[in-house]
């Protein structure tokens, strides 16, 4: 069976340090994978989205960068965090083929002190 | 533009008592619907699901949900709840490209407590 793996679980970062997230997924293979960002009382927002390794769909503009360097292995980045960048980051896979369904990781608390 | 809507932020329901939480969508075609859960600090979990035939569907723990295109309304309902029904709860309409699904839009959520 498929599972969806992200680490670390909680961060808790200092404003202009940088940011590695990162979300893997076992027993797939070339998934649709998804990282979102939910902030308290806002719903949930995708941030990007791959449809396979290197491939890379912004959805929001801002200081964050996401890659896919293997085929299972998503990763969001940052340079320099903000404070604003604090939230509940979820990472998600869906099958490569029409009607797929989201299927959602555990999620990586980031506070940006 | 595509878009859910979650009228209530907040319910509370007595346990035992029936449940029925509402959804509406914005979406030019026929949508792919969604109600996933959240219990607090963890990931979302898929409860249910449409994309066509039926339009009322049974998804895990004894819940449903009812497709009305009339109304543009994906309401979920449960006979009777449980305590440990208590999360936020997410609907969520996917916005298809070409033949295949693209990306997922969700409401606001609504906030589940359920009374003893």
């Amino acid at each position: 069976s498929q599972t969806i793996h992200q680490w670390p679980a909680t961060l808790v970062q200092p404003v202009g340090s940088p940011l590695s997230l990162e979300c893997t997924v076992e027993g797939t293979s070339n998934p649709n994978l998804y990282w979102y960002r939910q902030a308290a009382g806002r719903g949930l927002q995708l941030l990007f989205y791959s449809v396979g390794i290197g491939q890379i769909s912004s959805e929001v503009p801002q200081n964050l960068s996401a890659s896919r360097p293997q085929d299972r292995q998503f990763i969001l980045s940052s340079k320099k965090l903000l404070l604003s960048d604090s939230g509940f980051y979820l990472c998600a896979w869906s099958e490569d083929r029409g009607q797929e369904t989201q299927y959602f990781g555990p999620g990586t608390r980031l506070l940006v002190l | 533009a595509q878009s859910v809507t979650q009228p209530d932020i907040h319910i509370t329901v007595s346990e035992g008592a029936s449940l029925e939480l509402r959804c509406n969508y914005s979406y030019g075609a026929t949508p792919y619907l969604f109600w996933y859960v959240q219990s607090p600090g963890q990931g979302l979990q898929l409860l249910l699901k449409y994309f066509s035939g039926d339009t009322l569907v049974q998804g895990i723990k004894g819940f449903e949900a009812e497709f009305k295109r009339s109304q543009s309304s994906f309401n979920l309902r449960k006979p009777s709840v449980h305590w440990s029904d208590a999360a936020e709860y997410f609907c969520a309409v996917a916005v298809v490209y070409g033949g295949s699904q693209g990306n997922l839009i969700f409401g606001k959520g609504t906030k589940l407590s359920v009374k003893p």
